[in-house]
């Protein structure tokens, strides 16, 4: 089973900052990792898809970038509707797909 | 616009079954392959398994296997996950989630809006 490790467990910024959140393969996945963006009391949301494409309707600040098993989500100008926890997933066994533990965002 | 929707919540006892409904709309159901994933309390999310409506081929992760069937109903829209030999640490909010892309690329771009099983005695 390839294993997702996300780091930090929790940050905390202010708004208008940017957050910086890492997702580390135990293996090699080329570039078959997602992100999703979870509220409380709410199900996922797909922000990313093939490391770097975002989801229709996905605004711009939201990026992503990495390839074989390290991997970044970036997120600029914090805006209060940007704090939650947020999971990777990867792909590259897409037929059993794992997630990490996920970050939480929360407001400093 | 494609939707999910999913049966409500259950209380169950240890030992007992769970089977739990999804019931797409807005697509093709048969398109696209439909995921289960589990969120307990404080944990990853966790995939059980998939399923693919269109010719009903399935997949589990290995903790899942042999405890999970996932079926479909594609006249229906629907799909349908039943978990047996119920513990208390089954207790989790499931989801189903539509699978997008297609392959390695993609993600799960609609899910459901979770039903929460309860494992208690």
């Amino acid at each position: 089973e390839i294993v997702l490790t996300q780091s930090p467990a929790t940050l905390s910024l202010s708004p208008g900052d940017r957050a910086t959140l890492s997702c580390r393969a135990s293996e090699n996945i080329s570039k078959y990792l997602a992100w999703y963006q979870q509220k409380p009391g709410q199900a996922p949301r797909l922000l990313i898809y093939d490391a770097s494409q975002r989801t229709t309707g996905i605004p711009a600040k939201f990026s992503g970038s990495g390839s074989g098993t390290d991997f970044t989500l970036t997120i600029s100008n914090l805006e209060p509707e940007d704090f939650a926890v947020y999971h990777c997933q990867q792909r590259a066994n897409w037929l059993h797909p794992t997630f990490g533990q996920g970050t939480k965002l929360e407001i400093k | 616009q494609a939707h999910l929707e999913q049966s409500g919540a259950e209380v169950k006892k240890p030992g007992a079954s769970v089977k739990i409904s999804c019931k797409g709309s807005g697509y093709p159901f048969s398109n696209h392959l439909l995921h289960w994933v589990r969120q307990a309390p404080g944990q990853r999310l966790q995939w059980i398994g998939s399923i693919h409506p269109g010719n009903g081929d399935t997949e589990f992760a290995p903790k899942f296997q042999g405890r999970v069937t996932v079926v479909e109903d594609t006249p229906a829209s629907a799909a349908y996950m039943e978990l047996s030999s119920l513990t208390f640490k089954d207790t989790a909010v499931y989801f189903c989630a539509r699978d997008w892309g297609g392959g390695r690329n993609g993600g799960m771009d609609v899910w459901g809006q979770g039903t929460t099983v309860t494992v208690s005695s």
